[in-house]
Formats: structure tokens, sequence, C-alpha cells
């Protein structure tokens, strides 16, 4: 059963618009969430994150969005530039990240077109 | 500050032999976790370590163990591989959840 779910394969956006990339959970105690990106033949690399007291975060071009009454979170960069073309994954965890267990979406890609 | 380190970077194994991958984690960090992915079920965990203690274990057989070493250097050994088991193998070291940093990962291939 997958906790953590992106389900959008991929998703292609032109360079300068808005890239909107979603995930939804369904275990009520996680109460911490990150996004990361992961370019072929790399580790993934952390983007941002939000706390669960929190509905919104901003880092940069790099905005995520929580409702914890949908269990849905959404990253929106803006503007979208070529150099963002990766996976990306969505990863939620219980007691306030002090541990290491994340749990993963399977991913989303993104291509971003000149 | 260098970076996680993961080694070897690819592998070749047969069915039923064995294999043991290496994670040297960033300076400083004491917590290390292991992770395969595939491009089936995306990122999974495997164990997490801290101070030498197993602190956390996902979903996996007994097949898959782990260790971790007083200079925080961790090893995962898969034992009698299945085709199934290939996939990306990637460590992530780290003071928080919030700073996990991953490795390039180890790409192993079960012929």
């Amino acid at each position: 059963d997958q906790q953590v779910k992106q389900n959008s394969p991929s998703l292609s956006v032109q360079e300068g618009r808005i890239s909107i990339l979603n995930c939804d959970y369904t275990n009520s105690m996680f109460d911490y969430f990150l996004w990361y990106k992961k370019y072929p033949a790399e580790g993934p690399t952390f983007l941002i994150s939000i706390s669960s007291i929190k509905d919104k975060n901003e880092d940069g071009r790099f905005t995520v969005f929580l409702n914890k009454s949908a269990k849905h979170l959404s990253l929106h960069i803006v503007p979208s530039q070529p150099g963002d073309s990766a996976v990306y994954f969505c990863a939620a965890s219980e007691m306030g990240g002090s541990q290491g267990n994340l749990i993963f979406g399977k991913g989303t890609k993104l291509s971003v077109k000149p | 500050k260098a970076g996680v380190t993961q080694t070897p970077r690819y592998l070749i194994k047969t069915r039923g032999q064995q294999v043991t991958l290496s994670c040297s984690p960033i300076s400083g960090h004491r917590s290390v976790s292991w992770y395969q992915q595939t491009p089936g079920q995306g990122l999974q965990f495997l164990f997490e370590y801290f101070s030498e203690t197993q602190r956390n274990k996902g979903n996996f057989p007994g097949r898959f163990s782990g260790r971790q070493f007083s200079n925080s250097r961790s090893e995962m050994n898969v034992s009698t591989l299945e085709l199934g088991d290939s996939a990306l193998y990637l460590c992530a070291s780290s003071l928080e959840v919030s700073s996990k940093v991953f490795g390039p990962g180890t790409r192993l291939t079960v012929l």
C-alpha cells in the first residue's frame, strides 16, 4: 500500500511558465514533507521541506503548499527553467523529521522546454 | 566539504552471489540511511543506522542487512542475489532529516 503517491509520472512545461507537481499521502502521522530533485546518474538533491504546522514554505523559485485536510502537497516552480528538467520526488516522515525513515513517492519527470 | 561517497559505482553479479556495498558519510554526520531505487517502485527505505545501531528498518527480506562502523561508515550486504535485486542503491547521511544528503548510488545488475 503506497503511503505517498505522485500520480503524474511526467509533466511537460514551457520555459518561463509555472510547473506544478502534486503529491498525495495517506498516513495521517506524517508531519514533515520534503521534495527532492534527481538527475540521471546522481543521487537525489534536497530542494525544500515543510512541517505540518505550516501550509506554505517558499525558497526562491520553489514554493511548497500543504493541505493537511486533503492530505495533499504541491511544489510550484516559477518561472520554470530548462535546468529544472529532472525527476522530482515527494517524501514524507513521521516524528518531525527527527529520524531518517523517509517514505518516497515514485517520482514525476519534469521536462521544461525552451 | 566532501559529499557522500559510495563504492563501487557499478557492479555486476550473478544470481545466488552476495554483494557488499560501502558508504562513507559526510564528516560529522552520524546517521546513514540506505534506499533502493527501481523503475517500478521508486525509492524504498531499507534501513537507517545511527551511532552503529540500526534505528529503523524498512520492509525488505532478511537477505538485506547492514552495519555501521565507529567512524560512521556503513556497509550493506545482500546475500543470495535475485534478478529483482537489480537496482540503484542509494546511501544518505544526515544530522537531521532535512539535511539528508544522498550519494551518487551504486548501480547493481544481477544476471
